[in-house]
């Protein structure tokens, strides 16, 4: 059974920084794209950015971009997102998934639970 | 980037009805590459059909998917107590991803 477990969500100031972590089981890690899709309180689905499996290539909404890092340890299953210089439109829940295979052109097949990020002062 | 419009934003139907999502795209860039997410309040979303028309592990027959282009449709043939929720459409055919704004299926 896929498992998809986030941790790391919490209230942080404007300017900010977080770092949240998605531990995954179920399945094997290292051959899959993983990725991080946000959800703002009452709105829709974002996606937020990619780690393909193996040549590693990483991508970026606009929204994020130079913002925000996307890492993954194959050892550990875990996908990490590091958040930096937050603003208040970066509150969301954040959910990592699964991508449906090791590239960018994917469709997420498991979904965590979601973590919660607040930025407000 | 695509655009997907959803529509209706709010669907009102009763339990045994059939339901009809629609996703429309600004590009044809995304082929078939559609899928449609179900989700209800307070939960992730969950994977319905994948390549405009395959259902997901797990999904009921009574969900389907069609289209190709700009045009998709999700089709629930009778509805479920259960499938009542919203759904989105997303495109991954193109970089980037992305999702329409959600189409709320309810109870009239």
């Amino acid at each position: 059974e896929v498992q998809l477990l986030e941790s790391g969500g919490n209230l942080v100031q404007p300017g900010g920084s977080l770092r949240l972590s998605c531990v995954a089981s179920g399945f094997t890690f290292s051959t899959y794209a993983m990725a991080w899709v946000r959800q703002a309180p009452g709105k829709g689905l974002e996606w937020v950015s990619t780690f393909s499996s193996g040549g590693g290539s990483t991508y970026y909404a606009d929204a994020v971009q130079g913002r925000f890092t996307i890492s993954r340890d194959n050892s550990k299953n875990t996908l990490y997102l590091q958040m930096s210089s937050l603003r208040a439109e970066d509150t969301a829940i954040y959910y990592c998934a699964k991508g449906s295979y090791s590239g960018n052109y994917h469709y997420f097949d498991y979904w965590g639970q979601g973590t919660l990020v607040t930025v407000s002062s | 980037e695509i655009v997907l419009t959803q529509s209706p934003g709010t669907l009102s139907l009763s339990p045994g009805e059939r339901a009809t999502l629609s996703c429309r795209a600004s590009q044809s860039g995304s082929g078939t590459y559609l899928a449609w997410y179900q989700q209800k309040p307070g939960q992730a979303p969950r994977l319905l059909i994948y390549g405009a028309s395959s259902r997901a592990t797990g999904i009921p027959d009574r969900f389907s998917g069609s289209g190709s282009g700009t045009d998709f449709t999700l089709t629930i043939s009778r509805l479920e107590p259960e499938d009542f929720a919203v759904y989105y459409c997303q495109q991954y055919g193109s970089s980037p991803k992305t999702f329409g704004q959600g189409t709320k299926v309810e109870i009239k």
